[in-house]
């Protein structure tokens, strides 16, 4: 079975600061993605980005980079130059296959950011 | 703009009236999810439709039912709400076969009293 590990229940950074959100991760399954998403306290889910466990350049999204260490099974995410609207929940996730078609998401138990002035 | 929709944001029910919360998604995409999620916790996978084919999780109460007329919408019914069915309902579609990201809508909070 897959699983998600998110460490960090809490975070505090500084506006304009770089902080990084770390994930690991276990699996069996030699192709999977990795996804990070963002939920502010209205509670929308927003994706953020993704690796694939193929790619070999860690993924960026703008200021977001994923630090994606394979042999360490960890996926960790960055943001650079912290905005107070980053404040919120941040879920690291993982992608299984489902025997019925389509894929399920297996997610970690979330960080929660709060950026301070 | 392509984007999920969930509609109502806010529910209201009293115990055991049944409820029926809907979503609609203008990507195309082949996969619905229903996810439920309760406070400070991850969300939890009810079900999902690839195409028209209904996938239930093991572990979804038989209370929880859904329904996919086309491609574009999906509902979730909630058949005899109890207390402990008060949470945030996400609805989410993929396309199948690329990175399968799931594109959430904005929720719907279910209140039961």
């Amino acid at each position: 079975a897959q699983k998600i590990t998110q460490t960090q229940p809490g975070m505090f950074v500084q506006e304009k600061e770089a902080v990084t959100l770390d994930c690991t991760y276990d699996t069996s399954d030699p192709s999977y993605g990795l996804f990070w998403y963002k939920q502010p306290s209205s509670g929308e889910m927003i994706f953020l980005i993704y690796q694939g466990s193929y790619d070999q350049q860690n993924a960026t999204e703008g200021r977001y980079s994923l630090n994606f260490q394979k042999a360490r099974k960890s996926a960790n995410l960055v943001i650079s130059a912290s905005q107070l609207g980053d404040s919120a929940m941040y879920f690291c996730a993982m992608r299984e296959s489902q025997t019925g078609g389509g894929n399920k998401l297996t997610f970690g138990t979330g960080t929660q950011l709060k950026v301070e002035l | 703009d392509a984007m999920v929709i969930q509609n109502p944001r806010y529910q209201v029910t009293q115990f055991g009236k049944p409820v029926t919360l809907s979503c609609s998604q203008t990507l195309n995409h082949n996969v619905m999810y229903w996810y439920q999620q309760k406070s400070s916790q991850a969300p939890k996978l009810l079900f999902h439709y690839y195409d028209k084919d209904f996938n239930n999780e093991a572990d979804t109460p038989d209370n929880f039912q859904s329904r996919r007329p086309n491609t574009s919408f999906c509902f979730l019914d909630i058949r005899s709400p109890g207390l402990g069915d008060a949470a945030m309902y996400l609805c989410a579609s993929a396309l199948a076969g690329t990175t399968d990201t799931q594109y959430f809508g904005p929720g719907t909070r279910l209140t039961v009293l």
